[in-house]
């Protein structure tokens, strides 16, 4: 099984400002057969469930806002978040697709 | 649009078994592998099981291999989770989700969750 393990597990952030998250893959996760790297990021509100953010590392899905992108490949990824909005303020988390998650980064206002 | 409402959750003693529900609609179910996601109280995302569109295809995690059984019936638009000998550990709010038409494809509807506590 493919580990995600994530970084930090919590991080403090002024509105207005960038946040980065890191996910790392115990193994690649980019597959030859279609160049293509089989990571997600979704963010999980308080009593609600997890929403999808960014899919194949970088594609965002539709309706999210382009402050957020996704980047990395193989084993290292990256979420970030510019200029921080009020609304996002959360948990995150990075998936290898229909595997294992990271253990989640808690995005809190400094 | 795309819904998922689980069903089945509840107080289930050590040993016990339990099978939880999930009615989906919204979209052409028959044509979607599902899976079952679970989170304990206060805790991250675990992936458990995932199906294929036709059944054919199923897969679990290694924590629940053995004792939990995942199912579907296109006909219904029901996905279905049989859970026996259950752990103080399987604790958890279970999600049934969407993924896509093919294996290793994202997770991009959620359902809202159903309760599982395991407890004597």
């Amino acid at each position: 099984d493919i580990v995600m393990t994530q970084s930090p597990d919590s991080l403090a952030v002024s509105l207005g400002a960038r946040a980065a998250i890191n996910c790392k893959s115990s193994q690649s996760v980019l597959y030859s057969s279609n160049n293509k790297n089989y990571l997600a990021w979704y963010q999980q509100k308080p009593g609600q469930p997890p929403k999808l953010l960014i899919y194949w590392a970088s594609t965002r899905e539709s309706g999210v806002p382009d402050r957020f992108s996704g980047s990395g490949s193989g084993t290292d990824f990256t979420l970030t978040i510019s200029s921080l909005q009020p609304d996002d303020f959360a948990t995150y988390y990075c998936q290898h697709h229909n595997g294992n998650f990271g253990q989640g980064t808690n995005l809190e206002i400094k | 649009q795309v819904q998922l409402v689980e069903s089945g959750g509840g107080l289930v003693k050590p040993g016990g078994s339990l099978r939880l529900s999930c009615a989906a609609s919204g979209f052409t179910f028959s044509d979607y592998y599902m899976s079952w996601i679970r989170q304990a109280p206060g805790k991250g995302l675990e992936w458990i099981s995932y199906i294929s569109s036709s059944s054919s295809h199923r897969n679990y995690a290694d924590s629940v291999k053995g004792r939990f059984i995942i199912s579907r019936d296109n006909a219904k638009n029901s996905l279905y989770l049989q859970m026996n000998s259950l752990r103080a550990e399987d604790t958890a709010v279970y999600y049934c989700a969407k993924e896509g038409m093919t294996t290793l494809t994202p997770t991009d509807y959620w359902g809202q969750g159903t309760l599982v506590t395991v407890s004597s």
